[in-house]
């Protein structure tokens, strides 16, 4: 089955630099990578994704490059913010399920100091 | 407003009790799922559900169980057998079969064993 290594496990960064996170899975026919946030104590929400028929994707200040040769994917985000303070999970679907089963990385903790 | 809605969001148990955590969605969706979130470890799937009294077991299943008898349910029991069950538990749920694959989270159920 599909393994998601995910790092770097905590990141630190003054507001307005750019955080950098990266994906790496093992099954090359995974066809869809979304990136979760998770605040302290909600719920995981999308915040972008990435299909493997494209290699880089940009909503504003964030973007998702996909590397199908190497199998990663990586999370950047610029002019960070305190609110970009969270945990973000980057996860890949097994293409064998149309439906989707979906592996998760370990998450990354995020904290931008002002 | 169209949600999942996860119950209780705290519940405590006593050794060898079982508990029911509740997961309700009127997204009309097709694909419900359950995972398990330990710091520092992610999200592992424990039972997944395409259809209506059919579910099969994730990367984590024993000592949980499932039924999906109603399109919009999708309760979890956690049983005695589950050796380490105080984590936080969340359900989610995606359309099947579409070009979209985002999971949409519920709001967690946070359970602690006495």
């Amino acid at each position: 089955g599909e393994n998601v290594e995910q790092h770097p496990s905590t990141l630190s960064v003054q507001e307005g630099d750019s955080a950098v996170i990266k994906c790496t899975y093992s099954d090359s026919a995974s066809n869809y990578f979304p990136w979760y946030k998770q605040e302290l104590g909600k719920r995981p929400q999308l915040i972008i994704d990435i299909r493997s028929n494209v290699g880089e994707k940009k909503d504003q200040r964030i973007a998702v490059t996909l590397n199908k040769t190497a199998k990663h994917f990586s999370l950047h985000i610029t002019e960070t913010q305190p609110e970009d303070s969270a945990v973000y999970f980057c996860a890949a679907r097994e293409a064998s399920d149309s439906w989707g089963k979906f592996q998760f990385g370990a998450g990354t903790q995020v904290v931008v100091t002002p | 407003d169209g949600g999942i809605t996860q119950s209780p969001k705290y519940l405590f148990r006593k050794e060898g009790q079982n508990v029911t955590l509740s997961c309700e969605q009127n997204l009309n969706h097709d694909a419900m799922y359950w995972y398990r979130q330990d710091p520092g470890q992610g999200l592992r799937l424990i039972y997944y559900s395409q259809i209506v009294n059919d579910f099969q077991k994730g990367d984590i299943a024993e000592g949980y169980s499932v039924s999906r008898e109603k399109k919009e349910s999708f309760p979890l029991t956690v049983t005695s057998a589950q050796k380490n069950p105080t984590a936080f538990y969340l359900c989610a749920s995606t359309i099947t079969g579409g070009v979209n694959g985002e999971l949409f989270f519920g709001e967690g159920s946070r359970l602690t064993v006495l």
